[in-house]
């Protein structure tokens, strides 16, 4: 089974709704991540939690919120999208006391 | 703004010979050094991590890192095509109070038989 479980793996919507991506991890992890990938850009930071009452902007929070329901769950919600927000979200997770991270599969959001 | 430099590519390499991947960084500060392989449509994957000034093997892998210089690279020994992927460099950096990695936009390898 996968460490780190997104859904939904593709959306499509319209402008206007309000979508929700879910992150779930098994790994115990307490630090917890939401990133955009655009072409060309790389990976860009969104939000950051790193326990459940610690959450954080990153560099590209306008238009997003999230919630860390449990250690194990972290949403996105995308309150009215665009489509400049169609764009590949990972989630990924890190232990406390190192830097490194690892990824769910993604999910592959289209705003029409 | 704290950064991370890598040439887009394609690098193309035949099979057999060594791939060398190259990120550059702007924080004098970060401590950790990272390398993701991603495939085309999936999500990165860690490939090494290097802390230490000097050369960290794994495999075919060797990382370089030399922080006089902020360069880290990647090393691929006996290339395969199953090594075709985009490469990210990530790298610590302390901002907003928290240490964070910042990624590289990476470079695409491409490994021709």
């Amino acid at each position: 089974d996968a460490d780190v479980t997104q859904t939904p793996r593709n959306r499509i919507t319209k402008t206007g709704k309000r979508i929700m991506l879910e992150c779930s991890q098994t790994k115990g992890h307490d630090r917890m991540y939401w990133y955009r990938q655009d072409p060309g850009l790389g990976l860009r930071l969104i939000y950051y939690s790193f326990d459940v009452k610690d959450i954080n902007k990153g560099e590209i929070s306008d238009g997003y919120s999230v919630s860390r329901q449990a250690q194990a769950k972290f949403s996105l919600s995308l309150e009215s999208a665009i489509p400049n927000q169609t764009a590949l979200y990972f989630c990924a997770t890190s232990d406390s006391g190192t830097d490194t991270q690892y990824f769910g599969p993604g999910t592959r959001l289209t705003v029409l | 703004q704290k950064e991370v430099e890598q040439n887009s590519g394609p690098l193309s390499v035949p099979e057999g010979a060594i791939a060398s991947l190259n990120c550059t960084y702007s924080d004098r500060g970060s401590q950790s050094f990272f390398w993701y392989r991603q495939y085309s449509g999936k999500s990165p994957e860690l490939i090494m991590f290097i802390y230490s000034n000097g050369d960290k093997e794994d495999g075919r892998f060797t990382a370089q890192l030399n922080k006089a210089s902020q360069y880290v690279s990647l090393l691929i020994r006996d290339s395969q095509p199953s090594d075709s992927a985009t490469y990210l460099c990530a790298v610590s950096g302390f901002s907003g109070g928290y240490n964070k990695l910042i990624f590289g936009a990476g470079t695409r390898l491409a490994v021709h038989p």
